[in-house]
Order: C-alpha cells, then structure tokens, then sequence
C-alpha cells in the first residue's frame, strides 16, 4: 500500500530565510512523487515532480525538492522565503506499478514571518 | 494557461438529495479524477476516468458515487443521497495521459450537507 507522511503540521520561518517543508513515502515499486501548494479558499496547485532522473528538480516559484531513495524522502525546499509563500503544501505519491491515483500526505501549513 | 474549472464553487443541500458536482477538465487531458477533502483532513482519492469508463475507484467510491462524461467537455460527479459525512470540498483533476501524469486540480466545490 502506498502512503505518505509529513511529519510537521506546521513550519514557521522568517522571511528570506531558507525553507524545508518534508515528506517520507511508502510505496512497494518506483514512486512518481509530486508537490502541491493550496492558497485559502483555492484548489490545488502543482508546484513539481520527480519521475526519474536527476534527483534535484526544480519547480515554480523557486521552490526545489530532492528525491532521497535511501531515505524514501522528497523534501521541499527553498532558499529565500517570501511571505507570498505562506499556504499549505501536500506531497502526493503515485506508484508507477499500481494505477493512476495519487496518494496525498495530511499537508504541512507553512507560515513566512515578515 | 488552461486550466480545470468547477462549478459550483459552493453547494449546500439537504441530507438524502441528489447533487451533480461539474468539472470542465483541460481541454485535450485524457484522463479525469474526483477527490475530495473533508475538512482539516487530507486529499483523498475518489475516482479516475479513462476512456469513457472507470479506470480506479477507491472504497469510498460507493453505489452511491457515480462519474459520468455527458459530451466533449464536461465531467460530472452524482451523489446520489446525500448524508452528512458527504459535506466536504471536492475537487476534480485531469491528466494528459500515462506520459505525462501531472494532475492538474480545479478549485474545488464545498458541499454543505444540512
């Protein structure tokens, strides 16, 4: 079965500082892993994904994940914060050898101070 | 940029009615999905549909579900007696196709089941 976790509820970091937002995952074959951003009162928005290749990938608005197998990690990072990030974000799994759905962590709010 | 549109934005209805949730998806997106977010919880999966038939359900996908592709551009989503534990915001997503899975989600429809 395939599941994913964000072990913080909630990150809060100051304007211009670096951001990391987390995610581990479990799934039995190759994962396709991806990052969504949610604003109040607005739907999903796909920020990145790795499928394969090149473990770092970049996405919009600047943000970055790495994809850790070893450590079955896809963190979300950032080096400058703005407070224009401040939303929640969702990691979502999909694993390749099982179907089409995606499998969505619990979301972590992010909160940039100015 | 296109983009999944739904309407309605907000339903509210009484416990056993029937509601029809409407999603245009992205207009040359082969595959389409239902999910849904109860509030302060997680996205989970619903639906997918490919090819005029559902390719995935989930076990929340019940005989009181259905998914239909009525014409070119709409994909709706019947419940068809509504109970409390529907109330939720439900958002539709559409993909290219297996070569390019990025989901791409609507900004939602709360249903309010009174």
């Amino acid at each position: 079965a395939q599941s994913v976790a964000q072990p913080e509820d909630q990150v809060n970091v100051a304007e211009g500082n670096p951001l990391t937002v987390k995610c581990t995952y479990s799934v039995s074959g190759n994962p396709y892993l991806f990052w969504y951003v949610q604003y109040p009162n607005r739907g999903l928005q796909f920020l990145l994904k790795y499928i394969t290749g090149d473990n770092l990938v970049k996405g919009s608005y600047g943000f970055e994940a790495e994809f850790n197998k070893s450590q079955t990690s896809f963190h979300l990072k950032k080096p400058s914060a703005l407070v224009s990030d401040s939303a929640l974000y969702f990691c979502a799994v999909r694993d390749r050898n099982y179907g089409q759905n995606f499998v969505f962590g619990p979301g972590t709010r992010l909160s940039v101070l100015p | 940029e296109p983009e999944v549109t739904q309407t309605p934005s907000h339903q509210v209805t009484q416990m056993g009615q029937e509601v029809i949730l409407r999603c245009v998806p992205i207009s040359n997106h082969l595959y389409f999905y239902w999910y849904r977010q109860i509030l302060g919880q997680k996205v989970e999966f619903l639906v997918s549909f490919y090819n005029n038939e559902i390719s995935e359900k989930s076990e929340i996908f019940d005989d009181q579900f259905s998914v239909e592709r009525p014409d070119g551009s709409n994909f709706t989503l019947k419940i068809r007696s509504t109970k409390l534990e529907d109330s939720a915001m439900y958002f539709c997503a559409s993909s290219a196709g297996l070569s390019d899975d990025t989901q791409y989600f609507g900004p939602g429809t709360r249903l309010t089941v009174l």
